[in-house]
């Protein structure tokens, strides 16, 4: 069974370049999060949705980051414009529904801004 | 800010020896998840606890959910080298609809 898919597995790009990370959920899953990890803050959630809709969006560092879920099979995290500090790895997870099962993650992507 | 304390931070061990972790917190859990994340991958889900007090194992790995509802170990008996990684800890908090993680414990073996 093809698990959580994630692109691209790297990203470098200059500092106030637009970056665009794609994520495939695990099929009937109605759960998505988009989290990132760094050496400081360790693994934070950024955005969480529910069956395509956002449920709580507390976690995304400020308007230069957004995302999306067009429908049950696609998210988009978007940075612009990047910024250094946005270095990190990116995960996607998806869950059945909600926080009480188990959540499936992604290979990350790798993001370096430059 | 981090919620979860997990300690220790890193073990350096030869093979075949156990290793235990835990995370604590001063806040109640719901849930507590251990997780471990190899190199170039994303964390991958080894045991799920639900209720306080909760023992369970899978394989050479037992974690238990603490009777407080505070904290969580886990236990990896008899270490090989693929055991190397690091392992977080993970909590829903109760009455929040978000999972916390621990900043994770960086395995290391010596063959």
């Amino acid at each position: 069974d093809a698990g959580v898919i994630q692109s691209p597995r790297h990203e470098v790009t200059e500092m106030g370049q637009e970056v665009t990370l794609r994520c495939k959920p695990i099929s009937g899953h109605n759960s998505l999060f988009w989290y990132r990890q760094t050496m400081m803050r360790g693994l934070e959630l950024l955005i969480y949705f529910n069956n395509n809709v956002p449920i709580d969006d507390s976690g995304m560092p400020e308007d230069r980051f957004s995302a999306k879920m067009p429908n049950a099979s696609f998210s988009t995290l978007k940075i612009q414009p990047s910024e250094p500090r946005d270095s990190a790895v990116y995960f996607c997870a998806s869950s059945l529904d909600g926080w009480r099962e188990k959540l499936f993650f992604g290979s990350g992507t790798q993001l370096s801004v430059l | 800010g981090q919620q979860l304390n997990q300690s220790p931070q890193s073990m350096f061990i030869q093979e075949g020896e156990d290793v235990s972790m835990n995370c604590t917190s001063s806040s109640i859990f719901n849930t507590w998840l251990w997780y471990k994340q190899d190199p170039g991958e994303g964390p991958v889900l080894l045991i799920a606890l639900y209720k306080a007090g909760e023992l369970t194992s899978n394989g050479r790995l037992t974690a238990q959910f603490g009777i407080t509802r505070k904290d969580s170990f886990l236990n990896i008996s008899a270490s090989i080298p693929s055991d190397v990684g690091i392992y977080f800890c993970a909590g829903q908090l109760k009455g929040a609809q978000k999972l916390v993680f621990g900043q994770g414990t960086r395995l290391t073996i010596n063959p």
